[in-house]
């Protein structure tokens, strides 16, 4: 299966833009790449995916490199609220589809 | 608001006693699955299910067993609670493969085993 590669933790300011970038060289063409966040106390909660082409919803924005092997999930103006542990997984879908996580960055976010 | 219910948030139980955790979902989601968290060690598969009456093991599965009966719950087992088993428990689903899309996760159970 193949593996992603986080920075165990980053550091931003409120209203600031936060960029969390996440390696994945071993990526397969089937992959999707998914990122979820977990609170504390709470279940993973699904942030946004993508393919190949850059992705946007309400929460964040997803920037795919153009050989894949490298994305970058990017929170317009962190809030407090957005302090978590962000995970970057491959979903393989033809394959046994099931997320394989790592370990994850932890957001710290300052006033 | 779609949702994946698990039953209890904190469980007690003692070494020895089968347990069951519970997992309900009302998508209509094919595919359900159960992760452990513990820390340093991330979210791990212990099983996951494709269909009713389907389940697969994922990395981790001794020590547990699953149910699927009906197309919204999924059970685990565990048939013999031992200490080595407290942790986070996580159920989540998704539609079946090939859709590309994200999963859910339930708000997670914790469970301590003494």
């Amino acid at each position: 299966d193949a593996k992603t590669t986080q920075p165990n933790s980053m550091e931003s300011n409120e209203e600031e833009p936060v960029h969390l970038p996440c390696n994945h060289s071993t990526i397969s063409g089937t992959d999707y790449i998914h990122w979820y966040r977990q609170l504390p106390s709470q279940g993973p909660e699904y942030v946004i995916h993508g393919l190949t082409s850059n992705v946007n919803n309400r929460m964040a924005s997803l920037a795919i490199a153009e050989d894949r092997k490298s994305s970058t999930l990017i929170l317009h103006r962190a809030t407090l609220r957005d302090a978590a542990v962000y995970y970057c997984i491959l979903r393989a879908v033809y394959n046994t589809d099931k997320l394989i996580f790592g370990t994850g960055t932890r957001l710290q976010v300052f006033p | 608001d779609v949702k994946v219910t698990q039953s209890s948030r904190y469980l007690v139980k003692r070494t020895g006693e089968k347990v069951f955790l519970e997992c309900v979902q009302d998508m209509d989601h094919e595919n359900m699955f159960w992760y452990r968290q513990d820390p340093g060690l991330g979210l791990r598969l212990i099983y996951f299910s494709y269909d009713v009456k389907m389940k697969e093991k994922g990395d981790i599965p001794e020590g547990y067993s699953v149910s699927r009966e009906k197309k919204e719950r999924f059970s685990l087992i565990l048939e013999s609670a031992s200490t080595n088993q407290t942790s986070m428990y996580l159920c989540a689903s998704i539609h079946k493969q090939g859709t590309g899309g994200g999963y859910t996760f339930g708000s997670g159970t914790r469970l301590t085993v003494v």
